[in-house]
């Protein structure tokens, strides 16, 4: 696709509930990133793919988050019994190593998740 | 632990004033500095910065890194509304990005 694609835009979530958050990276890019920025804050590392392989998820805060992208293209961000301080705007960006600009990422706009 | 510190957190300015945005950092590993503008939710790329004293231009933005004393510079001249947004500066250390807090730019007409 043109861009990064993160679905949904918007979720709200009770206390406890499972949330599954989508990236669609541009077609060919073999890097992925997700980040959570909470509000009035810069963005957080959370965890990194190149292509398939989880390469770093030392940014994962607990146990409860989980990524995967199983084929190499979309990936999907999981957080199990959401508590009130995930709440906050989850970006997925991604990047194409053969770029001039590798670490130009491009950045989706991101799924605000607030949870009640 | 790896720091990304911004300066100020936030300015209002009038169209046509001319603004610094200041960013210094201590990490490990350094590999590079990048200024991304956020104006809804996606911040886009402006600059990346690997080598000390050689600025960078795009129209009437510039920055400039200066790797001794850990700090880099964004420059805006003639400011116009649509500059209105939250500039990030974020550090490229191994295969991830650290990110400064932000500064929130404010251009009143």
């Amino acid at each position: 696709g043109a861009g990064v694609s993160q679905s949904p835009r918007y979720k709200v979530a009770k206390r406890g509930q499972d949330v599954a958050l989508r990236c669609d990276p541009i077609s060919g890019h073999v890097s992925l990133f997700w980040y959570q920025q909470a509000l009035g804050q810069g963005p957080e590392f959370l965890t990194y793919f190149q292509n398939e392989a989880q390469l770093d998820k030392s940014g994962l805060p607990s146990d409860r988050f989980f990524a995967e992208r199983p084929e190499g293209s979309v990936s999907t961000l999981k957080i199990q019994r959401t508590q009130q301080e995930d709440s906050a705007v989850y970006l997925c960006a991604s990047s194409d190593p053969g770029t001039p600009n590798f670490f130009g990422y491009t950045f989706g706009s991101g799924t605000r998740l607030t949870v009640v | 632990e790896d720091k990304v510190v911004q300066s100020p957190l936030s300015l209002v300015v009038h169209e046509g004033d001319t603004v610094t945005l200041n960013c210094s950092y201590e990490v490990t590993n350094f590999r590079s500095l990048l200024w991304y503008k956020q104006e809804k939710k996606a911040p886009t790329f402006l600059f990346m910065l690997t080598s000390s004293g050689i600025e960078k231009k795009s129209g009437r933005l510039s920055s400039i890194l200066d790797k001794k004393e850990l700090f880099s510079i964004l420059n805006i001249t003639a400011t116009q509304t649509g500059d209105s947004a939250v500039y990030l500066c974020a550090v490229l250390v191994y295969n991830d990005m650290r990110f400064g807090a932000g500064t929130r730019l404010t251009v009143k007409p």
